[in-house]
């Protein structure tokens, strides 16, 4: 299984553009996420979707857009990108039996604002 | 709001040598807390995860133990290795899945050959 797969895994902007994190899983998870992760920090939770259709704000989600319209895809889309958006981006999804929910992480988008 | 706190950011010791690594939480109501691990420029791997109502899950040579009532889950590697280098992570989940996981800083591992 190929678990979580992100597109691109690197990626260089230049200030205003705009692009598109790619981000599938084929575990048949309900839940999906996006995070950055910053030098020397924790990730933090850019948005989430309980399932296709769903989705709602993290903590850091301005400058940034997402959709669910299957339950595999949860692209994130950046607009008119800044250097405070320079990171790592990673994509998440995770599945929730009874009390248990476990999170499986995809291999990150390192990505670049100049 | 849920916050974790890891101790220490930084640790290095020499090869074959248990070591534990800390983790506090600030609301003790959580589903669960899972430890990953992440090698550089890499994503997270998940070692291992704690429900709330366990008290500690073993995966080879490591044991992760939580205790709600005082916010805190340790992990315990034993007989380190110099392949065991890396960033530990913990993080709770605070909302079952729904609303994502609330991350520490990590703990930067060095094991010296």
């Amino acid at each position: 299984n190929a678990g979580v797969t992100q597109t691109p895994k690197f990626r260089i902007l230049k200030i205003g553009q705009s692009m598109t994190l790619q981000c599938a899983q084929d575990m048949n998870h309900n839940y999906m996420y996006w995070y950055r992760q910053d030098p020397g920090m924790g990730l933090k939770l850019i948005y989430y979707s309980v399932g296709a259709g769903i989705t709602d704000k993290g903590e850091v989600p301005n400058g940034y857009n997402v959709s669910r319209s299957t339950t595999e895809d949860f692209p994130l889309r950046l607009e008119l990108a800044a250097p405070s958006q320079t990171s790592v981006y990673f994509c998440a999804s995770s599945y929730s039996r009874g009390a248990r929910t476990e999170a499986f992480f995809g291999q990150g988008t390192r990505l670049t604002v100049v | 709001k849920q916050e974790v706190t890891q101790i220490p950011a930084a640790l290095s010791v020499p090869e074959g040598e248990n070591l534990v690594l800390n983790c506090s939480f600030t609301d003790s109501a959580i589903y669960n807390l899972q430890w990953f691990r992440q090698d550089p420029g890499k994503g997270l791997t998940s070692l291992l995860l704690i429900q709330s109502s366990q008290r500690e899950q073993t995966s080879g040579r490591l044991n992760a133990s939580l205790d709600k009532s005082s916010g805190r889950s340790t992990l315990y590697i034993a007989a380190s290795q110099p392949g065991d280098s890396a960033t530990y992570l913990c993080a709770a989940d605070s909302g079952g899945g729904a609303d994502g996981l609330t991350f520490g800083k990590g703990t930067h591992l060095i094991i010296q050959p």
